[in-house]
């Protein structure tokens, strides 16, 4: 148990559907992010958030929405996605600004998302 | 080419066994994470280092800054230490770019 935990575990959506993905985290930190983990590659960086401010958006399609309604929660929408975008969605938050000065990320349990 | 990189790929052992994980990154960093993915997909985080040696039970990390280059060794390696390790290195204050993970079976 990281403190952090994501809803649904498993999502199996067809491409006209939508729906979102939930993150909660209640450790008292105020950078929250989404990562996308797809089969044999790295975690790609997604979105973070910074005291609720987006402050990165990794050239994520529009068809992804995040939305970071207090520092606590994060939501990833999802709407006309694409079978390529089956994959593990993880949430993680830490410490703003801190991950160069030694601060841990804490990782969610992900969302199995199959696009069909 | 991934600016981190992990060796091998996949690894299989018996239990018991002494076990090794490599990771080699490009960019300069400050500290590097080494972290446990178990097959439900949650992601755990065993170190964070930015010199020298850690250790916590039968995990131990290595890293040299100079080489740019991190091990993390498995003593006495039991069936439930299967999963997938995977090396991160901050690249500014608020992104980690990751290796592609090693996947250790251990057979008892």
């Amino acid at each position: 148990e990281t403190g952090v935990t994501q809803t649904p575990r498993h999502l199996v959506m067809g491409m006209t559907n939508k729906k979102s993905l939930k993150c909660e985290q209640h450790l008292g930190h105020n950078a929250m992010y989404w990562y996308k983990q797809s089969a044999k590659k790295p975690l790609e960086l997604m979105f973070v958030y910074n005291f609720k401010e987006q402050t990165e958006n990794n050239s994520v399609p529009s068809r992804f929405s995040p939305e970071c309604p207090n520092s606590s929660h994060l939501f990833l929408h999802l709407h006309t996605l694409q079978p390529e975008d089956s994959a593990l969605y993880l949430c993680a938050s830490s410490v703003p600004g801190q991950l160069l000065m030694n601060t841990e990320a804490f990782f969610g349990q992900g969302t199995r998302l199959t696009v069909v | 080419k991934n600016e981190v990189e992990q060796s091998p790929q996949n690894l299989t052992a018996q239990e018991g066994e002494f076990i090794t994980i490599n990771c080699s990154y490009s960019v300069g960093i400050s500290a590097l994470h080494w972290l446990q993915q178990h097959p439900g997909g949650g992601i755990v985080s065993l170190f964070m280092l930015s010199s020298g040696k850690k250790k916590h039970g039968r995990l131990i990390a290595t890293i040299n800054i100079q080489e740019k280059h991190s091990s993390l060794h498995i003593t006495a390696s039991h069936p439930r230490d299967s999963a997938v390790y995977i090396c991160a290195v901050p690249y500014n204050t608020d992104k980690l770019i990751f290796g592609t993970g090693t996947r250790l079976q251990v057979f008892p």
